[in-house]
């Protein structure tokens, strides 16, 4: 499979728990984003890197949240200190340098439940 | 601020038109994109438009109005499998693909 991989699918944990989702982009993007998507709503932007380099990260993501991407491959993006309204499920995508209109593909998305 | 509307639910009989609109207001724009999304799947890309007027893509055509602020995706030949979310997404940066997305509307085709 030559698309955006996401793991894990699912993850419940208990409330104060850390958990960590690891996305895997299209080979040769070097561009990187991070989405959070709860039900009934659109996705909204957490934060991009171009390469290993994050360059914007939106005001939702807290100090609880940490994303990095350490080798300009790879991302992970870390919740420390679980709450309940961090359930959502947790979107990447990626993207090739140039700004055509239709080269962002999303990966499957993780769940997150927090109880 | 950023703004995006669009309805919220809305049906169809299989095999007829149906046109879904968006309104946006936003900070900057760069294109305004439509996804079709599944419910528990990803977002998969239907369409992209960043100058006036209508592209068209099989059984899919999407409008765009800047002046207006305004897009419409139109789906012809409806089947059920089209039963889904639709989001529209404006994107607001020249230098990469930060979207802003819509609520999204959700889209049952009944037989």
């Amino acid at each position: 499979d030559t698309g955006v991989s996401q793991n894990p699918r699912h993850k419940i944990t208990k409330r104060g728990q850390n958990v960590t989702f690891r996305c895997d982009p299209i080979s040769e993007h070097n561009r990187l984003y991070w989405y959070r998507q709860t039900l009934g709503q659109g996705p909204e932007f957490l934060t991009y890197f171009q390469n290993e380099a994050q360059l914007e990260k939106s005001r939702l993501l807290s100090d609880r949240f940490s994303a990095e991407r350490p080798k300009g491959s790879f991302s992970t993006l870390e919740i420390q200190r679980t709450e309940q309204g961090d359930s959502a499920m947790y979107l990447c995508a990626s993207s090739t340098q140039d700004s055509s209109g239709n080269t962002i593909y999303f990966g499957e998305g993780s769940w997150l439940t927090v109880v | 601020g950023q703004n995006i509307d669009q309805p919220t639910e809305m049906t169809a009989t299989e095999g007829a038109i149906v046109q879904i609109n968006c309104t946006y207001q936003t900070s900057g724009f760069n294109g305004l994109f439509w996804y079709q999304q599944h419910a528990g799947e990803a977002p998969t890309f239907l369409s992209y438009n960043v100058l006036d007027g209508l592209e068209e893509k099989g059984r899919f055509s999407s409008f765009l109005s800047r002046s207006k602020g305004y897009s419409y995706l139109l789906l012809k030949e409806l089947q059920m499998k089209d039963s889904a979310s639709y989001l529209c997404a404006v994107r607001v940066s020249g230098g990469y693909n930060k979207l802003i997305f819509g609520a999204g509307t959700r889209l049952a085709v009944h037989p």
